[in-house]
């Protein structure tokens, strides 16, 4: 069975400071790995996806994730962290072998500090 | 592109009563469609996927019985809550996968139900 893990429920970051989000998923054939975010009673936004090829893979508000298969992660990176970036982030896994549903990771809250 | 709606964003409804959120995607013809339920603090569970023209095909533990939907259109699908309790309060989210996009899901808003 597929799953996703997030290890850091919160994490609270500086504004104008790197950010870096850990993903790491069980898969049993080629994922397809996604990133989603949360804004606090909204629905989810795509900020980034990864199906093949380049294992750098860039997003919208100028987030990126790196895809390393020998360590089972895909984490999520931005270089410096706006306010507006407060909110949740969840990691999910898909793929043909699980037809076309996505499994969830726990989530991981971001807290930004002026 | 790509936009699903949610309607109503909240709805609070009396025990025993039922409610309907419904989900449409805006844009696009969505041949499938899911329904995830999430907690406070908490990750999405995907409840079912809703095929246009099919019976909706339910997660292990998810009450087919009570948890209604509909997916009567392309752009159309329903989640009905019947005989609603206070446990069934939570944060209930659809999304839709476009044509050729087999493997994404675009989320709509999400419906916040509180049952009393």
């Amino acid at each position: 069975a597929q799953s996703v893990t997030q290890p850091d429920i919160h994490i609270t970051v500086s504004e104008g400071a790197s950010l870096e989000l850990r993903c790491n998923y069980s898969y049993g054939a080629t994922p397809y790995l996604f990133w989603y975010v949360q804004s606090p009673g909204q629905g989810l936004q795509l900020l980034l996806k990864y199906f093949s090829g380049d294992t750098l893979v860039q997003g919208i508000k100028g987030f990126e994730a790196e895809f390393k298969r020998s360590q089972s992660s895909f984490n999520l990176r931005k270089p410096s962290v706006h306010w507006s970036d407060a909110a949740e982030y969840f990691c999910a896994v898909g793929g043909k072998a699980a037809g076309n549903k996505l499994t969830f990771g726990g989530g991981t809250r971001v807290l930004v500090k002026p | 592109g790509a936009v699903v709606s949610q309607h109503p964003s909240r709805v609070i409804c009396k025990s025993g009563t039922s409610v309907k959120i419904e989900c449409r995607s805006l844009d696009f013809q969505a041949t499938t469609m899911f329904w995830y339920r999430q907690f406070p603090k908490q990750s999405l569970m995907l409840m079912a996927t809703s095929n246009e023209g099919s019976k909706a095909t339910y997660e292990q533990g998810v009450e087919k019985d009570k948890f209604l939907i509909n997916h009567a259109s392309l752009t159309l699908s329903t989640l009905t809550v019947t005989s609603a309790h206070p446990e069934d309060s939570s944060f209930y989210i659809c999304s839709a996968t476009p044509p050729g996009l087999v493997y994404e899901q675009y989320f709509g808003p999400g419906t916040r139900l509180t049952v009393t």
